[in-house]
């Protein structure tokens, strides 16, 4: 069974504060889809990367697919309290999305 | 607006009744989706139908059977549920032939089985 490891699970910080969050699999995909759900809301896309080593911006937020396509990081710099809400990665292999664990941020004013 | 739209918001039922979860997109998308959303486990995808046709069962109990009776419309039919069904029910639509497509997601079905 393919699994997406995201961590931290959790995350509470102070607004202007950096994060990184990791999403880790020893598969390999052929893309990777970051998400981002709000309370009470469905998930969202953010970004999709396809190419091993990618790095695409989305204003504070700075998105990294790893080299071998296993692995990815959503960094933010200076978070702010619109961000808070649960961040999910989700890598396409053979045409099946595979969702991570999910990381819960709560960023504080 | 999210173009996926999920009615009811919430729903609570007894476990020995019947309700249906009704999705709706209006985004030109060939494929729909249920997702499971649970407490501490990743989404669990259920069903998926492309083109109308059920091309995923992901070994989910009988006690939930999905209905998809054209492009637009996605439906799951409840019946005889568990305390354990209760969950986040999440429709989802996308494009199938585009490489990459994303999942557009509506809002939920809050789900409480007593």
């Amino acid at each position: 069974t393919q699994l997406l490891e995201q961590s931290p699970q959790f995350l509470s910080i102070q607004e202007g504060e950096n994060l990184t969050v990791y999403c880790n699999s020893s598969s390999v995909f052929s893309s990777l889809q970051w998400y981002r759900q709000e309370p009470g809301e469905g998930p969202v896309l953010l970004v999709t990367v396809v190419t091993g080593g990618e790095v695409k911006k989305l204003k504070r937020l700075t998105f990294q697919f790893g080299d071998a396509r296993k692995d990815s990081s959503l960094h933010i710099t200076a978070a702010q309290t619109g961000d808070t809400g649960l961040y999910l990665c989700a890598g396409v292999n053979t045409d099946k999305l595979i969702f991570g664990t999910g990381t819960r941020l709560q960023v504080f004013p | 607006e999210t173009g996926v739209t999920q009615t009811p918001r919430h729903l609570v039922m007894g476990m020995t009744n019947k309700k249906s979860l009704k999705c709706e997109q209006h985004l030109g998308h060939n494929a729909m989706y249920w997702y499971k959303q649970s407490a501490k486990k990743p989404l669990e995808l259920m069903f998926v139908y492309n083109f109308k046709e059920q091309t995923e069962n992901n070994s989910v109990p009988s006690r939930f059977s999905p209905e998809c009776p054209n492009s637009s419309h996605l439906f799951l039919h409840l019946h005889t549920l568990q305390p354990e069904d209760s969950a986040l029910y999440l429709c989802a639509s996308s494009l199938v032939d585009r490489d990459n497509s994303p999942l557009h997601f509506g809002n939920g079905t809050r789900l409480t089985v007593t």
